[in-house]
């Protein structure tokens, strides 16, 4: 699975909008981009994930770059429950390997009033 | 959505015993679980694979001798812990994995057991 690279710390203002990049620069065309969240001392929640297009679901909007080498994963209304840590996954939809995810270091992301 | 359980949250036991952490799957079935290990401050490491009705997968480096998985139904892992020391205190979690649209790939996390060994 390709290798992804998140910043370490992010800010965000209370009611403002985050986003939070990722690259992923060695992704297969196979290979889809998921987004999860881990809030302090609970397991991780699902976000969101897509191929090549943009998606979009009540938690969140991904935006992937045409070249798919990375992408930003938009919180559009920042709230002080969104501070966590959050992971970008890059992995492949199906295979002998399908439903194994590989975490990184992830991005904290703090909420601010 | 889809819901997964965990069972005990948190648990304190002596150095030498055994403990079990049970994963459920209460809404749906999961042919697959998988058993991640986190110490404070670092990121999910996964341990194993459990595939329903077959053996688990382990990864590089985790004793299958010392954290027995068992996945006798489509919705309970079992994850036993036996003769654990200190340094085996960490959080476990769990995860079902369910497949509802072609590449969807979604895990569903529990809500991870503190396990204290003295």
């Amino acid at each position: 699975d390709a290798k992804t690279t998140q910043p370490p710390s992010m800010d965000c203002a209370e009611g403002r909008a985050a986003n939070l990049p990722c690259n992923h620069s060695t992704i297969s065309g196979n290979e889809y981009v998921y987004w999860y969240r881990q809030i302090h001392s609970q397991g991780p929640q699902y976000i969101i994930h897509g191929l090549k297009n943009n998606e979009t679901n009540e938690m969140a909007s991904l935006i992937i770059t045409e070249d798919r080498k990375s992408s930003t994963l938009i919180l559009p209304h920042a709230t002080l429950r969104d501070t966590a840590v959050y992971y970008c996954i890059v992995r492949v939809g199906g295979g002998t390997s399908y439903g194994k995810l590989t975490f990184g270091q992830g991005t904290i992301l703090t909420v601010h009033p | 959505g889809a819901v997964v359980s965990q069972h005990p949250s948190r648990v304190i036991c002596k150095s030498g015993t055994s403990v079990k952490i049970e994963c459920r799957s209460l809404d749906f079935q999961a042919t697959t679980m998988f058993w991640y290990r986190q110490f404070p401050k670092q990121s999910l490491m996964l341990m194993a694979t459990s595939n329903e009705g077959s053996k688990a997968t382990y990864e590089q480096g985790v004793e299958k001798d010392k954290f027995l998985i068992n996945h006798a139904s489509l919705t309970l892992s079992t994850l036993t812990v036996t003769s654990a020391h200190p340094e085996d205190s960490s959080f476990y979690i769990c995860s079902a994995h369910t497949i509802r649209e072609p590449g969807t790939n979604e895990q569903f996390f529990g809500p991870g057991t503190r396990l204290t060994v003295l």
